[in-house]
């Protein structure tokens, strides 16, 4: 069946570091990726989006690679601040109104 | 931000009683989307709507029923709450119905004793 599924359920890097969060997903008909994060007793934060004719996406500190031949994709966050702690998760749009959500990626940057 | 407004955000109460829960939007989009998030399990879609009046199902919406009578409203009522719909209930909103960025609210904390 569909599935969004996450490597690591929990991350912990150095502060300064860059940190890497992956995610499969098994929909190769899925057309558009987000990454959101979400910190504790908050809503999901949207952070970056990427489509699938795309390869790279980058933001502000944040990268967003998708691999359609691997059916994988990642989030790189460059030098990981306190602030970046959060829980990530990414979700894949395999139909209108439909979005299949991971069950995420708890991040936490030690000083 | 987004301008999503959910109320309440936190809520105890008794099996068999009614809830209803708010979403307001002060963006002007078009789709709404109520979700629940629970541990162990990705957001799950529960109603969505692509319009005023325009609603439908998701994968979890049984026991929930929904209501958009304008733009900016999206109610979620749980006509006779159970214990297995203690939930924090996220409402999300979108311009577009597909690749269109997905914007969440903060989320209200349902407990049922």
């Amino acid at each position: 069946g569909e599935s969004v599924g996450l490597h690591l359920p929990t991350l912990s890097v150095q502060e300064g570091d860059n940190s890497i969060i992956n995610c499969a997903y098994s929909n190769s008909a899925s057309d558009y990726f987000i990454w959101y994060k979400q910190e504790s007793g908050k809503g999901p934060q949207f952070i970056i989006d990427i489509r699938s004719n795309m390869d790279k996406r980058q933001g502000q500190r944040v990268t967003v690679l998708l691999n359609k031949t691997v059916k994988h994709l990642s989030l790189q966050i460059a030098a990981t601040q306190p602030g970046d702690s959060a829980v990530y998760f990414c979700a894949e749009q395999t139909g209108t109104y439909k979005y299949i959500f991971g069950t995420g990626t708890r991040l936490k940057v030690l000083a | 931000d987004a301008g999503i407004t959910q109320s309440p955000r936190h809520k105890v109460t008794e099996t068999g009683t009614p809830v209803t829960l708010r979403c307001h939007q002060t963006e002007n989009h078009r789709y709404m989307y109520w979700y629940r998030q629970d541990p162990g399990h990705g957001l799950r879609l529960i109603h969505y709507s692509y319009g005023v009046k325009d609603t439908d199902k998701g994968e979890v919406s049984d026991g929930y029923s929904v209501s958009r009578s304008k733009t900016e409203d999206f109610l979620l009522t749980l006509e006779s709450a159970t214990s297995s719909q203690t939930s924090v209930y996220f409402c999300a909103i979108s311009e577009a119905g597909l690749a269109g960025e997905l914007f969440f609210g903060e989320g209200s904390r349902l407990t049922v004793l």
